[in-house]
């Protein structure tokens, strides 16, 4: 599996943006890059994912590089509920476009919101 | 969104017994179910790969005989610890996918302490 290499902690104010790198530098071409966050005592919550291009949805935003090989995870209001750990992860996928459905996660990074 | 219920949230009991803990999709039929074990301070290793109706796929170095997973219907996967040793208390979590290339959605976990 390709793997990810992402800082071991970061910290931030509340009401600024946050920007959480992930480096992959041995991404095929058929990995989707997924980002997931775990609360303490919590499962793992799905954030984004994409293959190339920039994705947004309501929770944060995507940006991949263009040579794919590393991607930034943007939450543009950090809140105090936005500690947690964040999990960049590369799904790997056959040719055909199937996920073989495996996430191997990492050991992410931990996020510290200050109020 | 979709849910996934994981029960019961928390147990403990004595060496040698036994532990079922159930992982159910609520609202979407769950092909492939995955469970997966995270001891504290450390990230989540998947332990099996479960499909409906079929045999599960064990991860490499994960015991089959000790961690009996049974997915007999869409919607419900179950892992049971068989002569539970303090060894294997830690956080156990399924997630669950409809299709392969969706995101995995996963369960609250289950605290497992063995005394």
């Amino acid at each position: 599996d390709a793997k990810t290499t992402q800082p071991n902690s970061m910290e931030s104010n509340e009401e600024e943006p946050v920007h959480l790198p992930c480096n992959h530098s041995t991404i095929s071409g058929t990995d989707y890059i997924h980002w997931y966050r775990q609360l303490p005592s919590q499962g793992p919550e799905y954030v984004i994912h994409g293959l190339t291009s920039n994705v947004n949805n309501r929770m944060a935003s995507l940006a991949i590089a263009e040579d794919r090989k590393s991607s930034t995870l943007i939450l543009h209001r950090a809140t105090l509920r936005d500690a947690a750990v964040y999990y960049c992860i590369l799904e790997s996928y056959n040719a055909g476009g199937t996920s073989y459905g495996k996430l191997t996660f990492g050991q992410g990074t931990i996020l510290t919101v200050h109020p | 969104g979709a849910v996934v219920s994981q029960h019961p949230s928390w147990v403990i009991c004595k060496s040698g017994t036994s532990v079922k803990i159930e992982c159910r999709s609520l609202d979407f039929q769950a092909t492939t179910m995955f469970w997966y074990r995270q001891f504290p301070k450390q990230s989540l290793m998947l332990m099996a790969t479960s499909n409906e109706g079929s045999k599960a796929t064990y991860e490499q170095g994960v015991e089959k005989d000790k961690f009996l997973i049974n997915h007999a219907s869409l919607t419900l996967s179950t892992l049971t610890v068989t002569s539970a040793h303090p060894e294997d208390s830690s956080f156990y979590i399924c997630s669950a996918s409809w299709v392969m290339d969706q995101p995995q959605h996963f369960g609250d976990g289950t605290r497992l302490s063995i005394l």
